[in-house]
């Protein structure tokens, strides 16, 4: 069974600091990954569709990279702006699953 | 072009009462889902629709039911709601007919619906 895990599951930063978050997944075998932003009692926005066969894919000032043989994702945000506050969630597609499985999020906070 | 819409935004229920949750996407999308959000848990599949007329169990179905009642349509039933189902739901659309198993499909949300059961 597909699990994902996202750490840490809170950070503070100043504004203008690039920062990354991390994601794990434990079966390899994804179709893609996706990376969300959720603001407060919001739904969720794509930011970012990384392919199983792709290593990275950029927009604007996000950068999110995929390691299928270590499991892992990160999410790079360059030049952190308070806007940028909300929580980040990632969720992969397995082979054998038909919908998203989603990590428990990283709530971001962007101080000016 | 509004994306996927949800109806209510919020609902507040008693016990035993019984509501359908209400879902439309305007994208021509095939796979239609529903998810519940509750703190400490993340996003949970209930159920999903890979294309019309089809509709399948996610993860935590007990308790719901769902319609495909076209390509735009998704509803979902609480037929008799509990506090344990208290939650956001939200549902999200893709375009691939074959439920997200492909590389490049992307999911869409809706904005939620907030469902509190006394």
């Amino acid at each position: 069974k597909q699990e994902v895990t996202q750490i840490p599951a809170a950070l503070s930063v100043p504004e203008g600091e690039n920062l990354v978050l991390n994601c794990s997944f434990t079966d390899s075998a994804i179709y893609n990954l996706q990376w969300f932003r959720q603001d407060p009692g919001k739904g969720l926005t794509s930011l970012l569709l990384i392919q199983s066969s792709q290593r990275e894919q950029t927009s604007g000032r996000l950068n999110a990279s995929l390691d299928k043989s270590s499991g892992r994702s990160t999410l790079y945000i360059a030049a952190s702006q308070p806007g940028d506050s909300a929580t980040y969630l990632c969720a992969a597609i397995n082979q054998a699953g038909t919908a998203l499985i989603f990590g428990k999020g990283t709530t971001l906070s962007v101080s000016s | 072009n509004a994306g996927v819409t949800q109806t209510p935004k919020f609902q507040v229920l008693k016990t035993g009462q019984s509501m359908t949750l209400q879902c439309a996407q305007d994208m021509n999308h095939n796979s239609m889902y529903w998810y519940r959000q509750d703190p400490g848990m993340g996003l949970r599949l209930i159920y999903y629709s890979a294309s019309e007329g089809t509709t399948d169990k996610g993860e935590v179905p007990n308790g719901y039911n769902v319609s495909r009642l076209n390509k735009r349509e998704f509803s979902l039933r609480l037929e008799s709601a509990a506090p344990s189902q208290t939650s956001v739901y939200f549902c999200a659309s893709s375009e691939a007919r074959s439920g997200g198993r492909t590389s490049t499909d992307t999911q869409y949300f809706g904005p939620g619906t907030r469902l509190t059961v006394l």
